[in-house]
């Protein structure tokens, strides 16, 4: 167990919706990063806040939104759901902004995200 | 941005052979690289890591080298065992941000 907490686990929803994803990050980690992992593919970095504020941006669509709350933990947001937006996606989070050696991040089980 | 290539995508050994997966990357400046090991349905994990001013790091049976010159790294896996079968994952790090590469499945059969 990484101390990263991910809800839900599943989820299935339909083409045009919205949904939130939650994370709670581990006990004492201020940085919470967000990936999605497509079925057979690698994993493509989202957003990474830090503290509360946004400190960098991936390949994140307009239709997707993050934030980090003053507990710490994060929400993803996906709108306007689209068949593609099926996939994996990881919360993950670390003590400091930067990551590098003795900073590790550590990842979230995951939550499935079906659109049909 | 950065580039991340990973190859081989697929590797299969024998048990107790060696496996050796490679990365490139792209913009020099990136000077953090963890691999990552992800087993069918559950989260990545690091498995090692290594820094921009080190050449090579080794944990037991697993080793990371790093080519600054070259923008290469590798991780070499020894003596491999059938639970080593998974996919991973190397990454390459600029400002805080990661980028991965598309992954590598190893299968190592008994």
């Amino acid at each position: 167990d990484s101390g990263v907490t991910q809800t839900p686990k599943h989820l299935i929803t339909a083409t045009g919706q919205r949904v939130t994803l939650r994370c709670s990050p581990r006990s004492g980690d201020l940085s919470v990063y967000w990936y999605q992992q497509s079925l057979d593919q690698g994993l493509q970095f989202l957003i990474q806040y830090y503290n509360g504020e946004e400190r960098a941006k991936g390949n994140i669509l307009e239709r997707f939104s993050a934030q980090q709350f003053p507990d710490l933990h994060s929400e993803l947001n996906l709108s306007s759901l689209e068949l593609g937006d099926s996939a994996l996606y990881f919360c993950a989070s670390s003590i400091r902004p930067m990551t590098g050696v003795g900073n590790t991040i550590y990842f979230g089980e995951g939550s499935w995200l079906t659109v049909v | 941005g950065e580039n991340v290539e990973q190859h081989p995508s697929t590797l299969s050994v024998q048990e107790g052979d060696s496996a050796v997966i490679k990365c490139t990357y792209s913009d020099s400046a990136s000077n953090y690289f963890p691999w990552y090991k992800q087993e069918l349905g559950k989260r990545p994990q690091l498995i090692i890591d290594i820094r921009s001013n080190v050449g090579e790091k080794k944990d037991q049976r697993i080793a990371v080298t790093l080519n600054k010159t070259a923008k290469h790294f590798s991780l070499h896996i020894t003596e491999t065992q059938p639970e080593d079968s998974a996919v991973y994952f190397c990454a390459a790090t600029l400002a805080g941000k990661s980028t991965f590469g598309d992954g590598t499945t190893l299968t190592v059969k008994p």
